[in-house]
This record gives C-alpha cells, structure tokens and sequence, in this order.
C-alpha cells in the first residue's frame, strides 16, 4: 500500500519551453502533498506543500510564477516548471500524506523526474 | 530553526556486520522519526518509521529512540552490499499541517 506515481519519470526540454510533471497516489487519498527538489550530491529540498483544493505553500525563495503547483484532486497534484532554463534541471520528487492513521504521519514518495534542460 | 544532524560519511562496513547511524535534532516538540533509504539516482524509500521512545524492529533493520536525549539512530544487521545507499533521517510533528525536516544523510557503503 501507499504507492504514488509520477510521470514522467525523465523529460528533456528547450530552455524557454513549460513542462508538467504529475504526482499520482494510487492506492490512498493524498490530502497533502509536497514537491522536492534535489540537486547531484546534495540533501532534499522542499520547494512547496500542497493540500487538496487549496493553493500551494511555497517554502522561502521558490518562485510560485515559475512554479505551479495544481493539487486539483485527492489522488494528483501537477508541478508545471515555466520557462525553463538550464539551472532548473534536477531531480524532481513528489511525496503524499493520507488523511488519517499511519498514512497520515507519513509521507511516501514518488519516484521522481529528472528534468533536463537544453 | 529546527534541524537535524546525520554523522558525517561515508560509512563503511564489511558484509555481515552492523551498520549503526545516528542521527539528532533540535526540536524536543518532535514527534514522528524516520528513516529512509536513496539510491543513488533514486527517490527516497521508507525503511522506518519510529513514535515512542526505545526500540523498533523490522526484519534486519532496528530504529531506537530517545526522546531524553533527542537522539534516534538505525541499526542494520548482517549487512548486505544492497544495504549501500544513503540513509536520511527526518523528523517531523504528527498532523495535518507538519512538514517532514531532514538530515544530509549519510552514505554507508558495504564491502563484500
């Protein structure tokens, strides 16, 4: 149990072009989900929580213009990277929360999408 | 500011040993500990999570916690070349509202 998905798993784009990444939970409803960033050799970094119908919190200094978060449903949340330019290529990973229980304390994650940007 | 401090790695151990990682944090409001295990070019996978204070086994893994002393750690037994990964600690308050706070992590490499 607490699987969650993303697509795609890796994306090459032109620098200027927006790219959407999906964050799925498959087998539990996510009132809560969080997008992280992590750069080669480097910890996590949490870019912003998103609960289900609301907008998304930003954490200090992640642009919410270039940004855009979209939790439009209890099982997805979307991450749209505007414009993109080379220094936004990384590893992108999302996490989900359930709504009650152990779900609820923990957050499991996706398996992330590396974005490259030309 | 809260934080969370790992050892300083890498670590490494032959097959067969245990592998013990500590990790702190500041917060004594804390009230949820985890540990989770990166490949290298992977997202994070879930191999702990730990609420109450002393010791949590599962499998080949054991999470102790120390409330006291703000201070929880995870054991490997009978490591494994698989077990080579970096392992990050994070904290968090229970409820709705709570983020997860993470250690750099600590990489362990297994020597066959």
């Amino acid at each position: 149990g607490a699987v969650v998905s993303q697509h795609p798993s890796w994306v090459i784009c032109k620098s200027g072009t927006s790219v959407k990444i999906e964050c799925r939970s498959l087998d539990f409803q996510a009132t809560t989900m969080f997008w992280y960033r992590q750069f080669p050799k480097q910890s996590l970094m949490l870019m912003a929580t998103s609960n289900e119908g609301s907008k998304a919190t930003y954490e200090q200094g992640v642009e919410k213009d270039k940004f855009l978060i979209n939790h439009a449903s209890l099982t997805l949340s979307t991450l749209t990277v505007t414009s993109a330019h080379p220094e936004d290529s990384s590893f992108y990973i999302c996490s989900a929360r359930g709504a009650s229980g152990r779900l609820r304390d923990t957050q499991y994650f996706g398996p992330g999408t590396r974005l490259t940007v030309l | 500011q809260k934080e969370v401090e790992q050892n300083s790695g890498p670590l490494s151990v032959p097959e067969g040993a245990i592998a013990s990682l500590n990790c702190t944090y500041s917060d004594r409001g804390s009230q949820s500990f985890f540990w989770y295990r990166q490949y290298s070019g992977k997202s994070p996978e879930l191999i702990m999570s730990i609420y109450s204070n002393g010791d949590k086994e599962d499998g080949r893994f054991t999470a102790q916690l120390n409330k006291a002393s703000q201070y929880v750690s995870l054991l490997i037994r009978d490591s494994q070349p698989s077990d080579s990964a970096t392992y990050l600690c994070a904290v968090a308050y229970t409820g709705a509202n709570s983020k997860l706070t993470f250690g750099k992590g600590i990489t362990l490499s297994v020597r066959p």
